[in-house]
């Protein structure tokens, strides 16, 4: 069955400290990857996605990814954190049309940025 | 306009209750979604809707009822909901069911009684 992983279920940083966070997918076919942020009490919002191309991606506040196809990983990175991304990160696999359009998520990481 | 919106944003029920979810967007986007999050977990799939037509149901209980009564409008219909049910029910649209990124709305807060 296709899957999401994320390695890390809460990480816990300090500001200015860099960001790592891991994730694995299960699938076979063409995949569209996604990160997606819920920062407390708020709604989803999209980081960063891959379609194709360049497999580094940049996305907003400073949020980039990198989709390693062999490894079947799309990890999430950020230089430097601030106290301000502390949120519930998501990473996420569109399956495509085959597969009716469905988004698997991970489990999700918990961030905590300490000041 | 890029929102996705959702009422109530809470809702409170009894079991024996009926009540609807409603969802609007005004992007275009031709594929809508419900999905159910709990509280520290991932959304879950519930129903996806191409093109007004009900292309996906994630096997769920048919005391939630979807309804796409055009291509802007999601409804979710509930009944004889049981407190298990208690959850974050987030509606998103995308341009189609294929491989283009969801917009999230921000979710109606519901507490089965």
């Amino acid at each position: 069955a296709q899957s999401v992983s994320q390695h890390n279920h809460h990480v816990i940083l300090s500001e200015a400290a860099s960001l790592e966070l891991g994730c694995n997918y299960s699938y076979g076919g063409t995949v569209n990857l996604f990160w997606y942020v819920q920062y407390p009490g708020q709604h989803l919002q999209l980081l960063l996605k891959y379609f194709s191309g360049d497999p580094l991606v940049k996305g907003i506040k400073g949020f980039e990814a990198e989709f390693i196809k062999s490894k079947f990983s799309f990890n999430l990175r950020k230089p430097s954190v601030q106290w301000s991304d502390t949120a519930e990160y998501f990473c996420a696999v569109n399956l495509g049309y085959n597969q009716g359009g469905k988004l698997i998520f991970g489990q999700g990481t918990e961030l905590s940025v300490k000041p | 306009d890029t929102e996705v919106t959702q009422t109530p944003k809470h809702l409170v029920m009894g079991m024996t209750n009926k009540k609807s979810l409603k969802c609007e967007q005004h992007m275009g986007h031709r594929a809508m979604y419900w999905y159910k999050q709990k509280a520290k977990k991932p959304p879950e799939l519930m129903f996806v809707y191409s093109y007004e037509k009900l292309s996906i149901n994630e096997s769920v209980p048919s005391r939630f009822s979807p309804e796409c009564p055009n291509s802007s409008l999601l409804n979710l219909h509930l009944h004889a909901l049981q407190p298990e049910d208690s959850a974050l029910y987030l509606c998103a649209s995308s341009q189609d069911h294929g491989y283009s990124e969801a917009f999230f709305g921000q979710g109606t807060r519901l507490t089965v009684v």
